[in-house]
């Protein structure tokens, strides 16, 4: 199985800060990693697929990067609504696996 | 609009079984691999399994394939989740998604105790 290490865990920013989340993966996942939000009490909602495409719909603020094992969300300029988790996803190899989360909280 | 709406859950015992459906619209569902995904009171998602567009194939977390099973009926654009011989650990919300996780339903809760 692939194991995907998420950091950092927690992560506490402020309003226009440049934001990044990283995602390791145990072996090269040939960049099918999705990045996604999920609000308390909401279901997760996909913001990029496969490394760097932004789903539709979502602030050109997210951006994503990486290749090999190496996997990078950043937001640009951090907006009071970005609050939440985020969870990066590998969709190279059964068993699909999903990294630990990063909470992001607002200063 | 693509929506996905899942139903089935509560409070089972442990060693039940139950059924979860999710009832899909807005997109032709037989076009799609569909998932499940479930994630704990602790936060943790965890992939359950997915099927293939026309039913012909799953795939499923090693831990649970023995107890899990995966199934849709296209004419009637549902997902299903069969849960055998449940355990304390199983509780969790249950998510449907379409493929790899582009769209979700609201979820569903999962409680097993007794």
């Amino acid at each position: 199985d692939i194991q995907m290490t998420q950091s950092p865990s927690l992560l506490s920013a402020s309003v226009g800060d440049r934001v990044t989340i990283n995602c390791k993966a145990s072996q090269n996942i040939n960049k099918y990693l999705n990045w996604y939000q999920q609000k308390l009490g909401e279901a997760p909602k996909l913001l990029i697929y496969n490394t760097n495409n932004l789903q539709t719909g979502i602030p050109s603020r997210f951006s994503g990067s990486g290749s090999g094992t190496d996997y990078t969300l950043t937001i640009s300029s951090l907006q009071p609504e970005d609050f939440g988790t985020y969870f990066c996803f590998q969709h190279n190899s059964w068993p699909l696996t999903f990294g630990s989360g990063t909470k992001l909280e607002i200063k | 609009e693509v929506q996905l709406v899942e139903s089935g859950g509560g409070l089972v015992q442990p060693g039940a079984s139950l059924k979860l459906s999710c009832v899909a619209s807005g997109f032709t569902f037989s076009d799609y691999w569909m998932s499940w995904v479930r994630q704990t009171p602790g936060k943790t998602m965890e992939w359950i399994g997915d099927i293939k567009y026309d039913g012909s194939y799953t795939n499923y977390a090693p831990s649970l394939k023995n107890r899990f099973t995966i199934s849709r009926d296209n004419a009637k654009s549902t997902l299903y989740l069969q849960m055998s011989n449940v355990r304390s650990e199983d509780t969790a919300t249950y998510y449907c998604t379409r493929n790899y996780g582009s769209y979700w339903g609201q979820g569903v809760m999962v409680t097993v105790s007794s």
